[in-house]
């Protein structure tokens, strides 16, 4: 069974272009997650899809970011413009269910870096 | 709000010896605890977690972690230690509802196993 898989796995932009990274979940899985890693530090929660609907994007930076999940399948994060301090690890993960007991399933990362 | 503590930065064990990475959690109502590991320029993988019952959760690759309520910690632990398990090593929390419903993770304790 395929993985979460994430592209691209690296990315290099200058201050104040766009940037996307898409996600793909592993098959079934209702539940879509994007976090945030800084050096050194845990993920961080930015946005969870259930299906196509955003139940919680309490975290995330809207003035800049912005994500979507059509179909309630694939998932897209963008950042426009990016900034310095966007600079970190764009984790995406699923799990089958919302339920609290669930372990998330998470790829391997896209790594972008601002300059 | 919930939060997890991990007081280590960095474990350093010699292979063959017992390893303990501590972690002690805050969060209101019943716990949902687990724990990841995270490899170089990959995403983190589930090792265990504790929804309830037993106190001692066996998980993936021999670990194993213990839950304590009065001292509110979920240490991971394995008896015996490889080189390979050196990695870095991501305690989370989960509550219910709302926002609660979100996994909290630790700022990670990098292990070091050495021959």
């Amino acid at each position: 069974e395929a993985g979460v898989v994430q592209s691209p796995r690296y990315k290099i932009i200058e201050k104040k272009q766009p940037v996307a990274f898409w996600c793909n979940p592993i098959s079934g899985h209702n539940t879509l997650y994007w976090y945030l890693q800084n050096l050194g530090q845990g993920p961080e929660l930015l946005i969870r899809y259930e299906n196509e609907e955003a139940v919680d994007d309490s975290q995330l930076p809207k003035d800049r970011f912005s994500a979507e999940r059509l179909k309630g399948v694939d998932s897209t994060l963008k950042i426009q413009p990016a900034e310095l301090g966007d600079s970190a690890v764009y984790l995406c993960a699923s799990s089958a269910g919302t339920a609290a007991f669930g372990e998330q399933f998470f790829g391997p990362g896209t790594r972008l870096t601002v300059l | 709000a919930q939060s997890v503590a991990q007081p280590e930065d960095q474990v350093n064990v010699a292979e063959g010896n017992p390893l303990t990475v501590k972690c002690t959690y805050s969060v209101s109502g019943n716990p949902y605890l687990f724990w990841y590991v995270q490899y170089p320029n990959r995403g983190l993988q589930f090792l265990l977690k504790y929804i309830t019952g037993d106190n001692l959760v066996k998980g993936s690759y021999g670990f194993e972690a213990e839950f304590n309520k009065s001292q509110t910690s979920f240490h991971l632990k394995k008896p015996s230690a490889l080189v390979s398990d050196s990695a870095l090593y991501f305690c989370a929390v989960r509550g219910l509802g709302g926002t609660a419903s979100k996994l909290t993770f630790g700022t990670g304790t990098r292990l070091q196993v050495t021959l």
